[in-house]
């Protein structure tokens, strides 16, 4: 099992630009997170996925949309990227939402110039 | 929304001491609360979790303590080795299901 992944490693992008980060994962999982990671403020939640048909919106939603592709897969877009966006992204999967443990993906290095 | 505060952000402790990390959080209605381990570029992973029916759960070296009274948990590590040198998050999931993290502690184990 290779558990969460997570395309791409590191992406530099200009303002204005859009991109997709993708994830998938291989464990069955039902439900599937986005976070983002800026220094000294822990990791925030942007967007979920209780389920596969379904997502909502975390903590810090603006300027991000998700896709649930399928069950396996749960992809994140910027529209149009703004400094503010540079941050370190990790996709997460857990088997249902409630009391369960979150696996994480190695994360993506995103700057916005 | 769910409220988790961590402290201390930094923590430096002699090799083979013990070190604790506390958070407190806010919504009564929480019932998970995991701790992770953050390696310097690496993904945060699971080290130990407790659910709200429990009041201490240990695995070797590492516990974690409950008081739902009191709203706060925290995470104790004995015998401390240098590689239990990391970050450390602790995180609430909430009564809306989503999981809130702490600011992290920078834990160092000095040899």
């Amino acid at each position: 099992n290779a558990g969460v992944t997570q395309t791409p490693k590191f992406q530099v992008l200009k303002t204005g630009q859009s991109m997709t980060l993708q994830c998938a994962q291989d464990m069955n999982h039902n439900s599937m997170y986005w976070y983002r990671q800026d220094p000294g403020m822990g990791l925030r939640l942007i967007y979920y996925s209780a389920s596969e048909g379904t997502t909502d919106k975390g903590e810090v939603p603006n300027g991000y949309n998700v896709s649930r592709l399928n069950k396996r897969e749960f992809s994140l877009r910027l529209e149009s990227a703004a400094p503010s966006q540079t941050s370190v992204y990790f996709c997460a999967s857990s088997p249902r939402s409630g009391p369960n443990t979150q696996y994480f993906g190695p994360g993506t290095r995103l700057t916005v110039l | 929304g769910e409220n988790v505060e961590q402290h201390p952000s930094t923590l430096s402790v002699q090799e083979g001491d013990s070190a604790v990390i506390k958070c407190t959080y806010s919504d009564s209605a929480s019932n998970y609360f995991p701790w992770y381990k953050q390696e310097l570029g690496k993904r945060p992973q699971l080290i130990i979790d407790i659910r709200s029916n429990v009041g201490e759960k240990k695995d070797q070296r590492i516990a974690v303590t409950l008081n739902k009274t009191a709203k706060h948990f925290s995470l104790h590590i004995t015998e401390t080795q240098p590689e239990d040198s990391a970050v450390y998050f602790c995180a609430a999931k909430g009564g809306n299901e989503k999981l809130t993290f702490g600011t992290g502690t920078r834990l160092t184990i000095i040899p």
